[in-house]
């Protein structure tokens, strides 16, 4: 069965430090997602993206955070200049994509990327 | 702002007792209510969706129903298994495909 697989299962950085997340989506999925929980906390949601562009965003996600499909079938997540609040767990997950405009279609959760900032 | 709140927070129960969890939800305007399974340390599995036009849904010996009007779901799970031991998050779907994630019941099936 098709899985969504993330790298790696955990990343320790230093505060300042820059950091990338690597996912990579279902194969025939068009919407791709970024979620974080915060340990012992809800997970929430960080960003959606399609057509190669960002969809919609949350206030979490600020100039610190970027989105990339850099190819046909990775999906990265990355974090400039990473803070001690940053430490979370990182989850990436995929979607079909609807077929009625607005409406969503399950979305598939990868492991998860444990990162530790330091 | 929607907010998402989920009851017991967590349960107990002997092998082979019927439970029911519950997810409410401030904001009726939804598109869809989606169920995932969460194992300590790992990612989430999906188990249901339903649409905002359904009333339910059912896999196996899960059930959840949708009430959009009153802002309520439930996942009702048969003849528990300690298997069946993990954390169950509902999430609402909004936005453009962004899920608001509730708070979670922590189950624990005990043989």
């Amino acid at each position: 069965e098709p899985e969504v697989t993330q790298t790696p299962s955990h990343q320790v950085t230093q505060m300042g430090q820059e950091v990338i997340l690597r996912c990579v989506p279902i194969s025939n999925h068009l919407y791709f997602y970024w979620y974080r929980q915060i340990l012992g906390q809800k997970v929430e949601f960080l960003v959606s993206f399609y057509n190669n562009e960002i969809s919609e965003k949350s206030e979490i996600f600020d100039d610190q955070f970027s989105v990339e499909r850099p190819d046909g079938s990775n999906f990265t997540l990355k974090i400039r200049s990473t803070k001690l609040e940053d430490s979370a767990m990182y989850f990436c997950a995929s979607s079909a994509g609807g077929s009625r405009a607005g409406h969503t279609d399950t979305q598939y959760f990868g492991p998860g990327t444990r990162l530790t900032v330091l | 702002k929607q907010e998402v709140t989920q009851i017991p927070a967590a349960l107990s129960v002997p092998e082979g007792e019927n439970l029911v969890l519950n997810c409410s939800f401030t904001d009726s305007a939804i598109y869809n209510l989606q169920w995932f399974r969460q194992d300590p340390g790992k990612g989430l599995t999906s188990l249901l969706l339903i649409q905002s036009s359904q009333r339910e849904q059912t896999s196996g010996r899960l059930n959840a129903s949708l009430d959009k009007s009153s802002g309520r779901s439930t996942l009702y799970i048969a003849a528990s298994q300690p298997g069946d031991s993990a954390t169950y998050l509902c999430a609402v779907g909004r936005g453009f495909q962004k899920l608001v994630f509730g708070t979670g019941t922590r189950l624990l099936v005990s043989p």
